[in-house]
């Protein structure tokens, strides 16, 4: 069975600075894909970034980049230039190539930005 | 109205109400979920729906009954539910049910007393 593990349930950062949260997984597949979810306050889950396991280069959506390594099964995302609208739970998701529809999620990260 | 959306944003019940939930998705979209998301816990998919078609339970119990009456609309039928059941439900939607991007909805805050 895949799992994913988010071990900072919360962190925080000032606003304008640069902020890493963890994601790792653990699956014995090799065709796969990751996620990145936000959750604001509003309670909406929106997609940040995505990351298909074939692909070497690390994905990038404006101030939002992942770093993939795939050897350690870890899948972390940065964001720069911190900004209120940032305060929300994160969520790292996986599935398989096979299942588009089985996404299995982490517990999130809480993350404020502080102004 | 754009996007995916549900009603009602709060709902609070006694143990032997029964309640529905519903979500509708104004994409195009032919599949739709739903989940369920506890604190502190990850978000556990409940049910999958393709072209109509219940295509998943997680081995839910069967006071929660869903219903999908067209690719448009979802709901989940709620009756005789435990306190634990208290969560915010979230609804999504994606092309299909292989399709790799999900829609959330803003979910249900829903208590059970």
């Amino acid at each position: 069975a895949q799992t994913v593990t988010q071990s900072q349930p919360e962190m925080s950062v000032q606003e304008a600075e640069t902020v890493t949260l963890s994601c790792t997984y653990d699956t014995s597949e090799s065709n796969y894909y990751l996620f990145w979810y936000k959750q604001p306050p509003s309670r909406q889950m929106i997609l940040v970034i995505r990351q298909e396991a074939y692909k070497q280069q690390n994905a990038t959506e404006n101030r939002f980049s992942v770093n993939f390594q795939k050897a350690a099964k870890s899948f972390s995302l940065k964001i720069s230039d911190s900004q209120l609208g940032d305060t929300a739970m994160y969520f790292c998701a996986f599935t398989q190539e096979t299942s588009g529809s089985r996404l299995t999620f982490g517990e999130g990260t809480q993350l404020t930005v502080n102004p | 109205e754009t996007g995916v959306t549900q009603t009602p944003r709060h709902l609070v019940m006694g143990m032997t109400n029964k309640k529905s939930l519903k979500c509708e998705q104004h994409l195009g979209h032919n599949a739709m979920y739903w989940y369920k998301q506890s604190a502190k816990k990850p978000l556990e998919l409940m049910f999958v729906y393709n072209f109509k078609e219940q295509t998943e339970n997680n081995s839910v119990p069967s006071r929660f009954s869903p219903e999908c009456p067209n690719s448009s609309h979802l709901f989940l039928h709620l009756h005789t539910l435990q306190p634990e059941d208290s969560a915010l439900y979230l609804c999504a939607s994606s092309q299909t049910s292989s399709a790799l991007e999900q829609f959330f909805g803003p979910g249900t805050r829903l208590t059970v007393l």
